[in-house]
């Protein structure tokens, strides 16, 4: 089965560090871009950025460079979303997904079920 | 960035209906457009792709059209499933997604 599994919910204070996952199955995980989208509470999606884990070529979106990093590790099937100092605007789901053509940046097919980030003091 | 701008922002519809959701681009995206349906609490789904693509798997009311920079989501008899935001999303340039559109039934 093709699926993305990420990692649990987390909790964190203001300036803290946080890196969290997104393991892919069932696919060539090196040969399809990865996206990272994410939703505030109650509002809507936002395209964050996008790695190819085969090469690490990594895209940002304007609104979220220097907010973040993604990365991959395609030895071990797993994208990442880091963030070195953590702030309350921070707080929301943050979902994977991958691209649904192989090298290709395209529509998302496949989403892991999201991680819920919460940053209070 | 290329914005998306979608219409309504909400709509309220019943079982039967015929409803049509709009997204509009900032400048020409080709057919660079893909549709999402999101329930609470879950993921999104992947609805259309390349405008007019139906994925496998959805329900052949949902169809897509348009190309430049508008685009339609129609879905030609409502169901209660259908309940649910959608959300449109170019890929031409990097991506974008628009704001949202929460339907409701009636």
């Amino acid at each position: 089965e093709v699926q993305l599994v990420q990692s649990g919910a987390e909790v964190k204070k203001p300036g803290e560090s946080l890196k969290i996952s997104c393991k892919g199955s069932g696919f060539t995980f090196s040969s399809y871009w990865l996206g990272w989208v994410r939703q505030m509470p109650g509002n809507g999606l936002e395209w964050m950025g996008i790695i190819y884990p085969g090469d690490s070529d990594t895209k940002y979106s304007p609104s979220f460079q220097g907010q973040a990093t993604i990365s991959a590790d395609k030895s071990i099937s797993t994208a990442y979303l880091q963030w070195g100092s953590l702030k309350a605007s921070d707080t929301g789901m943050y979902y994977c997904a991958r691209a649904m053509i192989v090298g290709g940046i395209e529509a998302f097919d496949i989403w892991g079920q999201g991680t819920l980030v919460t940053v209070s003091s | 960035d290329i914005q998306m701008t979608q219409s309504p922002s909400t709509l309220s519809a019943s079982v039967g209906d015929r409803v049509t959701i709009t997204c509009r681009a900032s400048q020409t995206i080709s057919n660079w457009l893909a549709w999402y349906q999101q329930k609470p609490g879950k993921a999104p789904k992947l609805l259309i792709y390349k405008a007019s693509s139906l994925e496998s798997g959805v329900p052949s009311r949902f169809s897509g059209s348009g190309s430049g920079t508008e685009f339609t989501l129609t879905i030609s008899s409502l169901q209660p499933d259908d309940s649910a935001t959608y959300y449109c999303q170019q890929y031409y340039s990097y991506s974008t997604f628009g704001q949202g559109t929460k339907l409701e039934i009636k």
